[in-house]
């Protein structure tokens, strides 16, 4: 019964490959979110989806590449992965209702490393 | 660049003291403000928050103060366990459908028994 729930929690893989992390939400939320976490614990924000549709995109490399295939799911693709991408990804979520004041249920985590 | 930043990374304290944790904010536009807690493995967990209108929130034993003049935001807890000992965030958002919560770069509170 977890409410926002990411696959996998750890991923290890070398540079040059291409990873997906997957999300899904089971609270009816309608917004989605990638935050990238760096290893000084810096959160920031990657995308954001409402009801399916990018409504932030934030200066991310092309490499990454959100996909929302329904409102419960946000999956985060990512080419040709570099050193640099190693981070915590959270995905979170927000209902309709707080959108315009932001209240986040995030999810455990996936922490990539890139070797 | 983030506009959200924490005056100290790190916080010890003594169980049953109380702690204070504060954050500078750079966005005047700003009009909402969160508290979250990070506990180790684990994603950020909402604790309180307050709006631009508000100078003081209460929850159980945290309270959230926000000074706009100085844009300054505190979260004070009573009593602090074991289990308050984590990584805190403060996060600012702007009063517009759209915009993202803007995270601070956290405070690590250590508490000992």
């Amino acid at each position: 019964d977890t409410a926002v729930s990411q696959t996998p929690k750890y991923l290890v893989t070398q540079m040059g490959n291409d990873k997906s992390i997957k999300c899904e939400q089971n609270l009816g939320h309608d917004t989605m979110y990638w935050y990238k976490q760096d290893s000084k614990k810096f959160l920031k924000i990657m995308f954001s989806y409402n009801n399916k549709e990018l409504i932030i995109n934030e200066t991310v490399p092309n490499r990454f590449s959100p996909k929302s295939p329904d409102k419960a799911h946000l999956n985060l693709h990512i080419n040709s992965l570099e050193l640099g991408d190693s981070a915590v990804y959270f995905c979170a979520s927000s209902p309709r209702g707080s959108f315009s004041t932001g209240e986040l249920f995030f999810g455990e985590g996936s922490r990539l490393t890139v070797l | 660049g983030e506009s959200v930043g924490l005056h100290l990374p790190t916080l010890s304290v003594q169980e049953g003291d109380n702690s204070i944790i504060n954050c500078a904010y750079s966005n005047s536009a700003s009009d909402y403000f969160i508290w979250y807690k990070q506990e180790s493995g684990k994603g950020p967990q909402f604790i309180i928050d307050i709006r631009s209108n508000m100078d003081k929130r209460q929850g159980q034993r945290v309270t959230v103060l926000l000074n706009k003049t100085v844009k300054h935001l505190s979260l004070q807890i009573a009593a602090t366990q074991p289990g308050d000992s984590a990584v805190y965030f403060c996060a600012e958002k702007g009063y517009q459908a759209g915009t993202a919560l803007i995270f601070g770069k956290g405070t690590t509170l250590s508490v000992s028994s």
